[in-house]
């Protein structure tokens, strides 16, 4: 099955600067890869996500790029603020009927006010 | 915006002892799906379920879980006699397309 592997595990950031977070995946079928922001205690909410068909896709201060060949793809932050804090996991399928899910372990963003 | 809704939000109960998850998916989505997050660590995958059946299952959903959708809106997980590693955060999401999940608040399960 797919395996996601996520890096670092804890990232810290000065409030301003960007972060960087990023994915591997080992099925090259795999073709959509969401990220979601889970807050202490709370669900994991989608952020943004991307389909094979694309190399990169941006909603105001977050993007996501897409880098089939490597298979990777990478979360990126500009401009963080302290409500950026959270963990962060990326994910990847196949977007086929189930679409199940496979997720990464996770990144602990910190930003330092 | 619709809602993904599950209770009870914190379950404790006996080893040995049955549990019953329910969550109430968004009413147009037609995809479903049961999650488990052990703390700290990552989101697994339990179980989809489409065309009120189960269309895939991760090699942790064994003989003790089961899932129903008895009356076209709740849908449930029954573990038949939980065990300590069944300590979690359940999740169930739910989608219209396939895609773009909406995650449930979760039900804290607490196995003593």
């Amino acid at each position: 099955g797919e395996n996601v592997e996520q890096h670092p595990s804890t990232l810290s950031v000065q409030e301003g600067d960007s972060a960087v977070i990023k994915c591997t995946y080992s099925d090259s079928a795999s073709n959509y890869f969401p990220w979601y922001k889970q807050e202490l205690g709370k669900r994991p909410q989608l952020i943004i996500d991307i389909r094979s068909n694309v190399g990169e896709k941006k909603d105001q201060r977050i993007a996501v790029t897409l880098n089939k060949t490597a298979k990777h793809f990478s979360l990126h932050i500009t401009e963080t603020q302290p409500e950026d804090s959270a963990v962060y996991f990326c994910a990847a399928s196949t977007l086929s009927g189930n679409n199940r899910l496979a997720f990464g372990k996770g990144n602990q963003v910190v930003v330092i006010p | 915006e619709p809602e993904v809704t599950q209770t009870p939000s914190h379950q404790v109960t006996q080893m040995g002892q049955e549990v019953i998850l329910r969550c109430v998916p968004i009413s147009n989505h037609l995809y479903f799906y049961w999650y488990r997050q052990i703390l700290g660590q990552k989101v697994e995958f339990l179980v989809s379920f489409y065309n009120n059946e189960i269309s895939e299952k991760s090699e942790i959903f064994d003989d003790q879980f089961s899932v129903e959708r008895p009356d076209g809106s709740n849908f449930t997980l029954k573990i038949r006699s939980t065990k300590l590693e069944d300590s979690a955060m359940y999740f169930c999401a739910s989608t219209r397309d396939s895609y773009g999940y909406t995650f449930g608040s979760g039900t804290r399960l607490t196995v003593v």
